[in-house]
């Protein structure tokens, strides 16, 4: 089993349509959650970085997570074209030395 | 803020040839760089960690003879991949942190290496 799982895809959607991207992971000492975006050919830049369980807005995103469940979420609202890319999860925990684990992202398609 | 710029962006040359690729923080002081490599469709692969001024750490199956990296300060770390093969052509990406280590990785944009 892998320590994070995520749906590969390729999810495709409509414009104005709302998100949603999961990860779920089985160590529990999972601390500190991150959600990236990666164009095609770029590197993968931060969206979002939590602490712990709860949620975090930032814009047309908002960040899940349920530290019981072990399953984190990113939401994105009123989803449009250039939201089109790969979306990776990632975690870490101090136990585990800060080594951040990643899923292996879910690329997503938003038609115009 | 956060900035980490990667230098090439595309690599094309021939077999045994050695590449060197540049990674480095442009606004803050990264005291751990990270490189991945990523095949099409592949999720980010660690190949090794390095802190500044100390010798870098290899994931088990990475050749550090092979994947040569200098971490010479704290605004910059280097990846030479000697004598380099088809088999190496891939997509590495580079990653930063700052402070302490519980903060993000940031990441560079890549370098496309094509070994002919």
């Amino acid at each position: 089993q892998k320590e994070v799982e995520q749906d590969p895809g390729p999810l495709s959607v409509p414009e104005g349509a709302i998100v949603s991207l999961n990860c779920t992971y089985s160590n529990s000492a999972f601390q500190y959650f991150m959600w990236y975006r990666q164009y095609s050919r770029k590197g993968p830049e931060l969206l979002m970085y939590t602490y712990s369980s709860g949620n975090k807005e930032d814009g047309r995103f908002t960040a899940q997570v349920d530290k019981s469940s072990k399953y984190i979420s990113l939401f994105i609202r009123d989803s449009q074209p250039s939201d089109s890319a790969t979306y990776l999860c990632a975690m870490s925990s101090n136990t585990g030395g800060f080594k951040t684990i990643f899923g292996a992202g879910t690329r997503l398609f938003v038609k115009a | 803020g956060a900035v980490v710029s990667q230098h090439p962006s595309r690599v094309i040359c021939k077999s045994g040839t050695s590449v060197k690729i540049e990674c480095r923080s442009l606004d803050f002081q990264a005291t751990t760089m990270f490189w991945y490599r990523q095949f099409p469709k592949q999720s980010l692969m660690l190949m090794a960690t390095s802190n500044e001024g100390s010798k870098a750490t290899y994931e088990q199956g990475v050749e550090k003879d092979k994947f040569l990296i200098n971490h010479a300060s704290l605004t910059l770390s280097t990846l030479t991949v000697t004598s380099a093969h088809p088999e190496d052509s891939s997509f590495y990406i580079c990653s930063a942190t700052a402070d302490s280590p519980e903060q993000p990785q940031h990441f560079g944009d890549g370098t496309r290496l094509s070994i002919l």
